[in-house]
């Protein structure tokens, strides 16, 4: 039973153009949101969060929105650069495990076309 | 050089033989993770730590055991009882704080022949 969901495995995109990526969440306890970016055998990097308290996150070309009574985050990268091109996983905390503790959704790869 | 070193990057075992993954990191923080990724799938969270000493299971427990004997180290046994043991490797830590940011390590791929 996912709690934290990535529908779209794959994504493509234009180098210059905006790419959209989305997760939705079931557990209504989550009460805080990360974006993480990965490359092949590497580990994931941090790229931004926010809290259930914002619906909005900006930081340079990223911002994340949250839509709290849809249970759905999207992050937005504007404008997308080839650089970009990586696995992108959405993670949720809230406090009905572990306070701490992250379930991560399946992941969306991004592919930027120059 | 501040960071979270896993080591080895890769690394092949045997069926039926225990391997243990490395985890160490000089950044004071006090808690600790280990991460299982599978081709096309998400992170699932083996075992965390948040103080020395003391950890507990996380989603996906059976067939591995930790230590915390040192706030800088958190090692990873995968056993002989773990069914599907080939995968990526994850250790990650953040300080404990409840909107700290969780940094991983560089992973370490386990294959099992």
């Amino acid at each position: 039973d996912q709690q934290v969901k990535q529908n779209s495995p794959s994504l493509s995109v234009q180098e210059g153009r905006i790419s959209i990526l989305n997760c939705d969440y079931t557990n209504s306890m989550f009460d805080y949101f990360l974006w993480y970016k990965k490359y092949p055998a590497e580990g994931p990097t941090f790229l931004i969060s926010i809290s259930s308290i914002k619906d909005k996150n900006e930081d340079g070309r990223f911002t994340v929105f949250l839509n709290k009574s849809a249970k759905h985050l999207s992050l937005h990268i504007v404008p997308s650069q080839p650089g970009d091109s990586a696995v992108y996983f959405c993670a949720a905390r809230g406090m009905s495990g572990a306070g701490n503790m992250l379930t991560f959704g399946g992941g969306t790869r991004l592919m930027v076309k120059p | 050089d501040g960071g979270i070193t896993q080591s080895p990057k890769y690394l092949f075992r045997k069926e039926g033989q225990n391997v243990t993954l490395s985890c160490e990191q000089n950044l004071n923080h006090d808690a600790m993770y280990w991460y299982r990724q599978d081709p096309g799938q998400g992170l699932r969270l083996i075992y965390y730590s948040q103080i020395v000493n003391d950890f507990q299971k996380g989603d996906i427990a059976e067939g591995y055991s930790v230590s915390r004997e040192k706030k800088e180290s958190f090692p990873l046994t995968v056993t002989s009882a773990q069914k599907n043991p080939t995968a990526f490797y994850l250790c990650a830590t953040n300080r404990g704080g409840y909107t700290d940011t969780q940094y991983f390590g560089p992973g370490t791929r386990l294959t099992v022949l």
